[in-house]
């Protein structure tokens, strides 16, 4: 257990749809990082806070945004879904931008 | 632009062997570079790291081995056990975010 909390485990939802996946960091870690995993492209860096702000930004899509709240716990928001949108996504923390990721179990987003 | 590969996709190691995995980058600039281990159904699990000023580190059971001549990364397992059968990624970083190869998959036979 890396101590990196995902919700929901699975998440079932038609194309066009708006979902929320959340992510609650180890108890300390300042930096939250976001990213895809699908079949055909691997593990994708989407994008990272630290401390509230955004700090890096990789192959996130436009309809994809993030936030981190003061608790430090971040949100992933995925609009007008599409099929290719199917894929794991996996949060990561930790305690300086500088160290070692601790990732969370994903969320296994569903496109149908 | 900048990539992480890995050399095979598969390794199928006999149980009690030691097991190679290997990794190609092309950014010359990353510093840092990690191996993580993924188990089905799991998210990636953070092995061992090693900084560009080294060329190896051992961990248990593990050793990372770094070419920067021929930008080479390795991951050496002794005695692969089965709970080692996972997918391995190479992680490199740079400008705060990690870059992964496309993963290798070991499978360990009894």
């Amino acid at each position: 257990d890396s101590g990196v909390t995902q919700t929901p485990k699975h998440l079932i939802t038609a194309t066009g749809q708006r979902v929320t996946l959340r992510c609650s960091p180890r108890s300390g870690d300042l930096s939250v990082y976001w990213y895809q995993q699908s079949l055909d492209q691997g593990l994708q860096f989407l994008i990272q806070y630290y401390n509230g702000e955004e700090r890096a930004k990789g192959n996130i899509l436009e309809r994809f945004s993030a936030q981190q709240f003061p608790d430090l716990h971040s949100e992933l928001n995925l609009s007008s879904l599409e099929l290719g949108d199917s894929a794991l996504y996996f949060c990561a923390s930790s305690a300086r931008t500088d160290n070692e990721q601790f990732f969370g179990p994903g969320t296994r987003l569903t496109v149908l | 632009g900048e990539s992480v590969g890995l050399h095979l996709p598969t390794l199928s190691v006999q149980e009690g062997d030691n097991s190679i995995i290997n990794c190609a980058y092309s950014n010359s600039a990353s510093d840092y570079f990690i191996w993580y281990k993924q188990e089905s159904g799991k998210g990636p699990q953070f092995i061992i790291d090693i900084r560009s000023n080294m060329d190896k580190r051992q961990g248990q059971r593990v050793t990372v081995l770094l070419n920067k001549t021929v930008k080479h990364l390795s991951l050496q397992i002794a005695a692969t056990q089965p709970g080692d059968s996972a997918v391995y990624f190479c992680a490199e970083k740079g400008d705060y975010k990690l870059s992964f190869g496309a993963g290798t998959t070991v499978t360990v036979r009894a």
